[in-house]
């Protein structure tokens, strides 16, 4: 069955710490991949986005992803975090011929001054 | 572009009334999901449609559920008789059809908080 895992449920890292958001997926093909980031009282909102060519993506707010097919991951990384990134971050797949968006649990970030 | 927009933003109702959310996708969308946020369960797809036809409706919970997009710029979920189960943020979201290069993502509404007591 298709499926996506984000293995940490909260992670807390200090402002100007770099970051990384782990995200595996489950699919014999190349899906779509997206990250999506939701502030609180807020809906979500995309940051970037995997289809083809280039494995390194860049997003929205100074955010990449990184997709490697012998791992199945499309891990989020950040150079540098500010304290406005604190959020919840959504890994989610879709695939050719889908309509449906698979969306992982989520990971909350914490960001300490 | 106004994005995707859902009312009422918040929500509070009696056991056992009729809610009604609504929903209008951005302008050009075909592709309509509504998807219900809770602690406990995270994010649920309830329902989509394509070009206003219900394509997959087995996340809806229960019977009491219903989904309807009568018109390209507007759908409603509604909840009858509610119950305080069922509180939760409901959003609502859009993607541009299969043929154009930004399908499959999906904008999503504010969302709307219901709390029934």
């Amino acid at each position: 069955a298709q499926s996506v895992t984000q293995p940490d449920i909260h992670i807390t890292v200090s402002e100007g710490a770099s970051l990384e958001l782990r995200c595996n997926y489950s699919y014999g093909a190349t899906p779509y991949l997206f990250w999506y980031v939701q502030s609180p009282g807020q809906g979500l909102q995309l940051l970037l986005k995997y289809f083809s060519g280039d494995t390194l993506v860049q997003g929205i707010k100074g955010f990449e992803a990184e997709f490697k097919r012998s791992q199945s991951s499309f891990n989020l990384r950040k150079p540098s975090v500010h304290w406005s990134d604190a959020a919840e971050y959504f890994c989610a797949v879709a695939y050719t011929g889908g309509f449906k968006t698979i969306f992982g649990a989520g990971t909350r970030l914490f960001v300490k001054a | 572009d106004a994005g995707v927009i859902q009312s009422p933003r918040h929500e509070v109702t009696e056991m056992g009334q009729e809610v009604t959310l609504r929903c209008k996708p951005i302008s050009g969308h075909n592709s309509l999901f509504w998807y219900r946020q809770t602690m406990m369960r995270g994010l649920e797809l309830l329902i989509y449609f394509n070009n206003n036809v219900p394509i997959d409706d087995s996340g809806m919970p229960e019977d009491r559920f219903s989904a309807k997009m009568p018109n390209a710029s507007f759908s409603t979920l509604k909840i009858q008789p509610s119950e305080p189960r069922d509180s939760a943020v409901y959003f609502c979201a859009s993607s541009s059809p299969r043929d154009r290069g930004l399908a499959y993502e999906q904008y999503f509404g504010p969302g709307t908080r219901l709390t029934v007591t």
